[in-house]
C-alpha cells in the first residue's frame, strides 16, 4: 500500500520551545492530509485537515495559533506545535488518502511528544 | 449520526481460535469502511477494507463481513495468533478526501 512516513518518530522538548513534525507521503499526492491526537488507549482524535495551498481546517477545541499546520506542498504538511506545555505532550499521528487507491486512507507511524 | 460504535472493548482469544470483532455505523452516505491494526507506540495500519457495493472481503486470515441494511460491519481473524495481538479500530467515511470516523478500538490479546 501507499507509505506515509512522519519525522520524527519522537520528540522531546522544553516547556515554552516549539516543535515541528513532519508527514510526507511517498508514493502519492495528497492535497489533504489529515492531523490526529491520540491519548493512551484512546481511539484516535482528528486535530485539523491539512489542504495543499489553502489554510488547514480545524476541529472544534483546537486551538489553531498553538497547532500550526503548513501543507505547502503535495507531498509534505507539518504540524508546529507552538509555546509547548507539559499537556501537549501526546501521540500525534498524520494521514493521508491515495487517490490512486481508491482514496485507501493511509497513516504515518506517529510521533510521541513529551514537554518536560 | 457521525459515530461508530465499536465492540467489545478488549477481547481475549486463544492461539488458534476465531477473533471477531462488530462495529455499527448511523450514516448512511458513508462508503468506505476500513480496519486498522495499531500496536504500541506506533500509528494504525491499514489491515483491510470493503465498500457497499460486496457484502465480504477476505485477504489472508482477515475477513470483513458488511450488512448494508443493518448498517454493521465486522472483522474476523481466522487462527488468531499471538502476534495478532493489539489494538483493531474500525473506521467508516465517504470516499474521496473525507475524515474517517473512528470506533473506540479494541484490545485484542492472543493467548499462546
Amino acid at each position: 500500500g501507499a507509505v506515509v512516513s512522519q519525522h520524527p518518530s519522537w520528540v522531546i522538548c522544553k516547556s515554552g520551545t516549539s516543535v515541528k513534525i513532519e508527514c510526507r507521503s511517498l508514493d502519492f499526492q495528497a492535497t489533504t492530509m489529515f492531523w490526529y491526537r491520540q491519548f493512551p488507549k484512546q481511539s484516535l482524535m482528528l486535530m485539523a485537515t491539512s489542504n495543499e495551498g489553502s489554510k488547514a481546517t480545524y476541529e472544534q477545541g483546537v486551538e489553531k495559533d498553538k497547532f500550526l499546520i503548513n501543507h505547502a506542498s503535495l507531498t509534505l504538511s507539518t504540524l508546529t506545535v507552538t509555546s509547548a506545555h507539559p499537556e501537549d505532550s501526546s501521540f500525534y499521528i498524520c494521514s493521508a488518502r491515495d487517490p490512486s487507491h481508491l482514496y485507501e486512507a493511509f497513516f504515518g507511524q506517529g510521533t510521541r511528544l513529551t514537554v518536560v | 449520526q457521525q459515530q461508530v460504535k465499536q465492540s467489545p472493548q478488549s477481547l481475549i482469544v486463544q492461539k488458534g481460535g476465531i477473533s471477531i470483532i462488530n462495529c455499527a455505523y448511523e450514516n448512511t452516505a458513508f462508503d468506505y469502511f476500513p480496519w486498522y491494526q495499531q500496536f504500541p507506540g506506533k500509528g494504525p495500519a491499514l489491515l483491510i477494507a470493503i465498500r457497499p457495493d460486496v457484502s465480504e472481503k477476505k485477504e489472508g486470515r482477515f475477513t470483513i463481513s458488511f450488512n448494508k441494511s443493518a448498517k454493521q460491519f465486522s472483522l474476523h481473524i481466522m487462527d488468531s495468533q499471538p502476534g495478532d495481538s493489539a489494538t483493531y479500530f474500525c473506521a467508516a467515511s465517504k470516499t474521496g478526501y473525507s475524515t474517517l470516523t473512528f470506533g473506540k478500538g479494541t484490545m485484542l490479546l492472543v493467548s499462546p
